[in-house]
């Protein structure tokens, strides 16, 4: 079944650096993959989304990559600020492809 | 900026009871969908709707759950016979179009608690 994976449970960092978040998938190929932001007792909110045939795409200080040999995406942060700490889901379409699976998420934490 | 609405925002309801989670989805949207979070867990998800009709849904979404668009402007869910395990928090979503090339947008949820 698919299964999706984002490696860290938690990231501390300082500000100003740059956050690097991982979202490896297993048994897919996704035909896109969407990144949300998660606040404690809030719903998600959408930041990004990529599709497999685009390499890179930006917004603001965000980034996201997507590897469909490696079968991973990477979301960084740069020059990052305490409001950025949240957590940080990676996200798949069903099998139908109507919805949604999400990873786990990753929790960051900006220190000033 | 349009948001999507929940109501209410803690339901508390004996075992075994039936709850109407309710949800008004951003206007022009078509397609709607029903996640949970058990606490400390991942977003899972339950169900997507479109046309007045189930498009998809998990496993966790079986005979005890169903949806409904009762009107232009709410879309609901119900469970029937409420258990323990059917604590969490539950999000609403919507998007304006097929999911490929849309975002969804997420209300701020219902935290439901089974007593």
């Amino acid at each position: 079944s698919q299964k999706i994976e984002q490696n860290s449970e938690a990231l501390n960092i300082q500000e100003g650096k740059t956050a690097t978040l991982t979202c490896n998938y297993t048994n897919y190929s996704p035909a896109y993959l969407q990144w949300y932001r998660q606040d404690p007792g809030r719903g998600p909110v959408f930041l990004l989304l990529i599709r497999e045939n685009e390499k890179e795409k930006r917004k603001e200080r965000l980034k996201v990559t997507f590897d469909t040999t490696l079968k991973q995406s990477l979301f960084h942060i740069t020059a990052s600020q305490p409001a950025d700490s949240a957590t940080y889901l990676c996200a798949l379409p069903s099998k139908a492809g109507t919805a949604l699976i999400f990873g786990k998420g990753t929790t960051l934490s900006v220190s000033s | 900026e349009p948001e999507v609405t929940q109501t209410p925002s803690h339901q508390v309801t004996q075992m075994g009871q039936e709850v109407i989670l309710r949800c008004v989805p951003i206007s022009n949207h078509l397609y709607f969908y029903w996640y949970r979070q058990i606490l400390g867990q991942k977003v899972e998800f339950l169900v997507s709707f479109y046309n007045n009709e189930i498009s998809e849904k998990s496993e966790i979404f079986d005979d005890q759950f169903s949806v409904e668009r009762p009107d232009g402007s709410n879309f609901t869910l119900k469970i029937r016979s409420t258990k323990l395990e059917d604590s969490a928090m539950y999000f609403c979503a919507s998007s304006e179009g097929s999911l490929g090339n849309q975002p969804q947008h997420f209300g701020d949820g219902t935290r439901l608690s089974i007593l």
